[in-house]
């Protein structure tokens, strides 16, 4: 009964260092996002992958790339981390895009983190 | 520009209290409204909404959404103190995705 899985839950960077956020979900989902999370702003898109073998960027892309290795894990990386990134990191599924078929997205944990 | 406005942005009542909380979108290609209850981690699931009037239940919580005004509404009877979160309400658009409010913390005082 895991849902959306991520790690880690946090991490503290040094500005310039690199790092890979990890996602994988067991409920067979097509979709999978990855979104961050800052105070007084909504959840806001940073890619997404429609189907596996396929990522496109959302709204904020910018110092981040990701990949989706297979059906159930979405990994997000900062090859050089800013301070700009400090924020609370929420990967997501859905069984079709967006809210595909009525069926929502369903989120993991987050990892918090921070960039010194 | 796809926005999503939800007031109050924060709120403060009493275990036992109703409150309502308010969405309102403006969105092309609109298809869903849902709302997530977020505590300390994951947002979790709570409705989703596509057809005007009609209500949707789950035990004390309840929404609806009018498509001609553009708003939806959540509310909480009789809340306890496991009510307390920030209530998120998203709009599902075409193919833009979801658009987030910034959310409604609320706060349920013993």
């Amino acid at each position: 009964n895991a849902g959306v899985t991520q790690t880690p839950k946090f991490q503290v960077l040094k500005t310039g260092q690199s790092m890979t956020l990890q996602c994988a979900q067991d409920m067979n989902h097509n979709s999978m996002y990855w979104y961050r999370q800052d105070p007084g702003m909504g959840l806001r898109l940073i890619y997404y992958s429609a189907s596996e073998g396929t990522t496109d960027k959302g709204e904020v892309p910018n110092g981040y790339n990701v990949s989706r290795l297979n059906k159930r894990e979405f990994s997000l990386r900062l090859e050089s981390a800013a301070p700009s990134q400090t924020s609370v990191y929420f990967c997501a599924s859905s069984i079709y895009l967006w809210t595909g078929n009525n069926q929502p997205q369903h989120f993991g944990d987050g990892t918090r983190l921070s960039i010194l | 520009e796809d926005k999503v406005v939800q007031s109050p942005l924060s709120l403060v009542v009493h275990e036992g209290d109703t409150v309502t909380l308010n969405c309102s979108y403006e969105v092309t290609n609109f298809r869903s409204l849902l709302w997530y209850k977020q505590e300390k981690k994951a947002p979790t699931f709570l409705f989703m909404l596509t057809s005007s009037g009609i209500e949707k239940k789950s035990g004390r919580l309840s929404s609806i959404l009018d498509k001609k005004e553009l708003f939806s509404i959540l509310n909480i009877t009789a809340t306890q103190t496991g009510d307390s979160a920030v209530y998120l309400c998203v709009s599902g658009g075409g193919a833009d995705g979801l658009t987030f409010g910034k959310g409604t913390h609320l706060i349920i005082q013993p």
